[in-house]
């Protein structure tokens, strides 16, 4: 199984900086994901990792150090959208099988 | 336009009532899964599938049952629903493990 642990809180004010850590433990692991979710809707996928460094996609970049177990999501330029939950995901390839398994989300609140 | 689609968007039921979610997605994806969404707990997997009559039990499968006997659906059935699966499903579907899950926008379920 794994155990996926992320801040459960985070405020930030709008125009800053933000990084959303994300610690993991798997016996199999095949890649790490960043969704959003705003209240009441779907989460949205974010970013993709599965080898050690960083990818940036505009605003939002994702780190992934696989040696460490560790992920961060790094939200540049905070608009107030981008309140929301952030999960890390982690796909786990044990047994066979191919799992997605999900933190339980940190909720982030961008303020004026 | 590609979506995963599913129904009800709200249901309220009573203790014992066979139910059944319905999922579609038009996206040809192989993979599709079933998550309940619970406060302070998160995303948890129910059920995943790899393709067309393979299935398998994620974390909380207690109480469900699933098929997949078409690539494009995955319903969701609840032979005898108990208040305690009142919660928020949601599922996905996924073209392959390097690639993220795109969500339906979610069943609430609630068991009086």
């Amino acid at each position: 199984g794994q155990n996926i642990d992320q801040p459960t809180e985070m405020t930030a004010t709008e125009g800053a900086i933000v990084q959303i850590n994300c610690t993991y433990q798997t016996s199999g692991f095949n890649g790490l994901f960043w969704y959003q979710q705003h209240a009441g809707e779907a989460p949205t996928f974010l970013s993709y990792n599965v080898l050690d460094g960083l990818e940036e996609k505009g605003r939002f970049s994702s780190f992934l150090s696989r040696s460490k177990g560790y992920s961060y999501l790094l939200l540049k330029e905070l608009q107030m959208k981008d309140s929301a939950s952030y999960l890390c995901a982690v796909r786990d390839v044990g047994s066979g099988y191919s799992t997605l398994t999900f933190g339980k989300g940190t909720m982030l609140l961008v303020s004026p | 336009e590609a979506q995963v689609t599913q129904n009800p968007r709200y249901l309220i039921t009573v203790t014992g009532k066979k139910l059944t979610v319905t999922c579609s997605q038009n996206m040809n994806h192989e993979y599709m899964s079933w998550y309940r969404q619970d406060p302070g707990l998160g995303l948890r997997q129910i059920y995943y599938s790899m393709n067309v009559e393979v299935t398998d039990k994620g974390d909380v499968p207690e109480g469900y049952k699933v098929s997949r006997k078409e690539k494009r659906n995955f319903p969701l059935i609840l032979e005898s629903p108990s208040p305690n699966q009142t919660s928020l499903y949601f599922c996905a579907s996924s073209p392959g493990t390097a690639y993220g899950y795109t969500f339906g926008s979610g069943t609430r379920l609630t068991v009086v």
